[in-house]
């Protein structure tokens, strides 16, 4: 059974433009969400992360929304890099627990 | 530097060896982990232990095994048992304790070809 589920599988933008990754969830326990973010061969890194109090939060060109009634929350990457060319991760924990749950992960490409 | 360290990077053994992976974290974490990585998997859970001389079997256990016997080791041995043990195997930690942060901190990785 897959809690948590990441969408799309993989995406392909121009530089430039906007990537937009989305998690779907069922626990409604859940109230840790991180991003991660993974190059080849590298270990994954924490990219972001939003608590459910929060409807949105940025850092850079890195923007998680979050909706607590539809169970969802998506990474928007704005003006994409080709270093930006990754997998990424949504993540769901609950309270209390430091187990994490992991969607299956996105390519993204980003060509130059 | 803090961090998490894997060795080796890649490695090579023969089908009906065991093998051992190494992990070793300098973060003064209290919870370690163990996930294999496939394409297309995503990261599925091993093992994983929230203190020291503890371990709890996560969602792919069979064929693997682990000890914790010091806070910042925590080795993963792949057994003969384990079907199909070629992957990228990654080991990870959390501050974890009372109001620890939830962030993972993930090792370089090691990845493994049995043949």
């Amino acid at each position: 059974q897959q809690q948590v589920k990441q969408s799309p599988q993989s995406l392909i933008v121009q530089k430039g433009g906007i990537s937009i990754i989305n998690c779907a969830y069922e626990n409604t326990a859940f109230d840790y969400f991180p991003w991660y973010q993974q190059f080849p061969g590298k270990g994954p890194a924490l990219l972001i992360a939003i608590r459910p109090d929060v409807s949105e939060k940025k850092e850079g060109r890195f923007t998680i929304s979050f909706n607590k009634s539809a169970k969802q929350f998506s990474l928007h990457i704005m003006d994409s890099q080709p270093g930006d060319s990754a997998t990424y991760f949504c993540a769901a924990s609950e309270g209390g627990s430091y187990i994490p749950t992991f969607g299956r992960g996105t390519s993204l490409i980003v060509h130059p | 530097d803090g961090g998490i360290t894997q060795s080796p990077k890649y490695l090579f053994r023969k089908e009906g060896q065991n093998v051992t992976l190494s992990c070793e974290q300098n973060l003064n974490h209290d919870a370690m982990y163990w996930y294999r990585q496939d394409p297309g998997q995503g990261l599925r859970l091993i093992y994983y232990s929230q203190i020291v001389n503890d371990f709890q079997k996560g969602d792919i256990a069979e064929g693997y095994s682990v000890s914790r016997e010091k806070k910042e080791s925590f080795p993963l041995t792949v057994t003969s048992a384990q079907k199909n043990p070629t992957a990228f195997y990654l080991c990870a930690s959390t501050e974890g304790g009372v109001r620890g942060s939830y962030e993972q901190y993930f090792g370089p990785g090691t990845r493994l070809t049995v043949t």
